[in-house]
């Protein structure tokens, strides 16, 4: 799996867009980026993934460069209840599956 | 969306006994399953994948005979820690594939005095 590396922590005030990069530069043809935050003391909850198009859903919207070795997870209005750890994964789907973590970024959400 | 459970979601037990931690697929169907580990301020990390109808495989440096998995079937996964210690001591996780993604049980946090 091709490693990801992201800030360790980041600040963003309650209200404004949050951009969380990932840099993720080995990552080969077939591999997805995905998202997923974990709350203190729950697991891990999926957020969105995207293979070279740009995607949103109702929770975030992704953006990867053209060249596919970053990406940013935009959270268009922060709050509170989104101060979280967030992941950056590349995994190719389908195959064995298991995700590994790195350390992420906690993200905290100032009001 | 795809649901995944976990029981209990925290157990408190005494040294030496075992402790079984159940994973549930509730509105899928999972073949292989995740066993995760998290101690406190660190990431995730994979202790095993659980297969249904076969062995499970293990992540280098976990100990398979103290960490029991069973895939019983095609929604329920178990983990027993056997003869826990303190230093088992740990949220305990569990995943399951749903098409191209991943979903999380909410963890089982076990305390073991």
């Amino acid at each position: 799996d091709a490693k990801t590396t992201q800030p360790t922590s980041m600040d963003c005030a309650e209200g404004r867009a949050a951009n969380l990069p990932c840099n993720h530069s080995t990552i080969s043809g077939n591999e997805y980026v995905y998202w997923y935050r974990q709350i203190h003391s729950q697991g891990p909850q999926y957020i969105i993934h995207g293979l070279k198009n740009n995607e949103t859903n109702e929770m975030a919207s992704l953006i990867i460069t053209e060249d596919r070795k970053s990406s940013t997870l935009i959270l268009p209005h922060a709050t509170l209840r989104d101060t979280a750890v967030y992941y950056c994964i590349v995994r190719v789907p389908f195959t064995g599956n298991q995700f590994y973590f790195g350390t992420g970024t906690s993200l905290t959400v100032i009001p | 969306g795809a649901v995944v459970s976990q029981h209990p979601s925290w157990v408190i037990c005494k040294s030496g006994t075992s402790v079984k931690i159940e994973c549930r697929s509730l509105d899928f169907q999972a073949t292989t399953m995740f066993w995760y580990r998290q101690f406190p301020k660190q990431s995730l990390m994979l202790m095993a994948t659980s297969n249904e109808g076969s062995k499970a495989t293990y992540e280098q440096g976990v100990e398979k005979d103290k960490f029991l998995i069973n895939h019983a079937s095609l929604t329920l996964s178990t983990l027993t820690v056997t003869s826990a210690h303190p230093e088992d001591s740990s949220f305990y996780i569990c995943s399951a594939p749903y098409r191209e993604t991943q979903y999380f049980g909410p963890g089982t946090r076990l305390l073991v005095l």
